[in-house]
């Protein structure tokens, strides 16, 4: 079964500490890759993709995912976090195919601390 | 990006009444939407896809009489639940995606349940 794995509930960190969200995912062929944020009550936000070349891709707010095909992960990074980052994040893939919805992950809560 | 706007933001209604929940992509054609379920502290369930002017395909487990979806123009998708009880109490979230392989879907703000 396609499935998309975010290992982590909670991740905590200091502002202006690096930070990494993991993600790992468990589909055929090649696919889109994703990040998403949610904030309270709120819909998802776009960040970034990756769809095929460079395998370090730059979104928004400063938060970049790092592909890597032999390990099956795109974990999301930001170099300094901001208190303002605290939300909820999800990884998601689409399977290379015309029309398939997202895959999402659990979800992992960022929470970063003044 | 392109925007979706869902509507109502939040609604409560009585046990045994329907409730229709709008999704419009504001400035870009949505040839395909998607209905999605969240529950409290977990990730998106999806409920079903949602092709202009054909049925919608829903995913196992997901009652198709229950929640009736209507994609009748490019620009808008509705989600009624029909005979709601207080287990559909959740926040349903619906995302568009323009037309193309590799571009992100854009979603709702979401739509906050609650039967009483």
């Amino acid at each position: 079964a396609q499935s998309v794995a975010q290992p982590e509930d909670q991740v905590n960190v200091a502002e202006g500490n690096p930070l990494t969200v993991k993600c790992t995912y468990s589909v055929s062929g090649n696919p889109y890759l994703f990040w998403y944020v949610q904030y309270p009550n709120r819909g998802l936000q776009f960040l970034l993709k990756y769809i095929t070349g460079d395998n370090l891709v730059k979104g928004s707010y400063g938060f970049e995912a790092e592909f890597n095909k032999s390990q099956t992960s795109f974990h999301l990074k930001k170099p300094s976090a901001l208190v303002s980052d605290s939300a909820l994040y999800f990884c998601a893939v689409r399977p290379n195919q015309a029309g398939t919805a997202l895959i999402f992950g659990k979800g992992t809560t960022l929470s970063v601390s003044s | 990006g392109a925007v979706v706007s869902q509507h109502p933001s939040w609604v409560i209604c009585k046990s045994g009444t329907s409730v229709k929940i709008e999704c419009r992509s504001l400035d870009f054609q949505a040839t395909t939407m998607f209905w999605y379920r969240q529950f409290p502290k977990q990730s998106l369930m999806l409920m079903a896809t949602s092709n202009e002017g054909s049925k919608a395909t829903y995913e196992q487990g997901v009652e198709k009489d229950k929640f009736l979806i209507n994609h009748a123009s490019l620009t808008l998708s509705t989600l009624t639940v029909t005979s709601a009880h207080p287990e559909d109490s959740s926040f349903y979230i619906c995302s568009a995606r323009v037309l193309g392989m590799n571009t992100e879907a854009f979603f709702g703000q979401g739509t906050r349940l609650t039967v009483v």
